[in-house]
């Protein structure tokens, strides 16, 4: 089936820009999203992409798509202390159902003072 | 619109005994899941609902769970008996599914424990 794979961790400072990496299996994928999760809440849609797009920019969030590589980024400018979080990469296909959503682990960002 | 509201917001219940969580979906949206997360296994999709009716249920557990959606604006997973390891915090979502990015609208949560 279809698989979406994140690191596990990230650490930047305050200020910094932070990358966060995902791939996918599915080559069918028509949208990529991004969530986050803040402690102790539900998931949160930051932003998404379209498959047959590149790139996305969303003030301090830009979203970066290699189809050909099936790799997906998330950049945040800028990084504040209030962007510590865990953020979700998910991607929705055309194969299986089209309702569903494959998440990834979840990649836990920690934002250092 | 309040958004997706679940309750209780925590559980906490002796193993054995029946759990009932529920969820209310955003007013207007047809498709409802109802997702478990654990430190171990992740975020795992249980169940999803399209116009009340149940589409896939292949991530049920076991039978110990069932979920309902008797009506557009309500849904409940029962867990029945409750075991130490189906401790985790449940998430409903729902979404408006129409051509388009489709974006789940999620819920704070239940966290449940079973002790």
């Amino acid at each position: 089936g279809e698989d979406v794979e994140q690191s596990l961790f990230l650490s930047v400072r305050e200020g910094d820009s932070s990358v966060i990496n995902c791939t996918y299996t599915d080559s069918s994928s028509t949208y990529l999203y991004w969530y986050k999760q803040e402690p102790g809440a539900g998931l949160q849609l930051l932003t998404y992409i379209f498959s047959n797009m590149d790139m996305k920019q969303d003030q301090r969030l830009t979203v970066l798509l290699n189809k050909k590589d099936k790799h997906l980024s998330l950049r945040i400018a800028d990084t504040q202390t209030g962007d510590s979080a865990i953020y979700f990469c998910a991607e929705r296909g055309r194969t299986g159902s089209a309702r569903q959503l494959t998440f990834g682990s979840g990649t836990q960002l920690t934002v250092l003072p | 619109d309040a958004g997706v509201i679940q309750s209780p917001r925590h559980e906490v219940t002796e193993m054995g005994q029946e759990v009932t969580l529920r969820c209310k979906p955003i007013s207007g949206h047809n498709s409802l899941f109802w997702y478990r997360q654990t430190m171990m296994r992740g975020l795992e999709l249980l169940i999803y609902f399209n116009n009340n009716v149940p589409i896939d249920d292949s991530g049920m557990p076991e039978d110990r769970f069932s979920a309902k959606m008797p009506n557009a604006s309500f849904s409940t997973l029962k867990i029945q008996p409750s075991e130490p390891r189906d401790s985790a915090v449940y998430f409903c979502a729902s979404s408006l599914e129409q051509i388009g990015r489709n974006e789940q609208f999620f819920g704070p949560g239940t966290r449940l424990t079973v002790l």
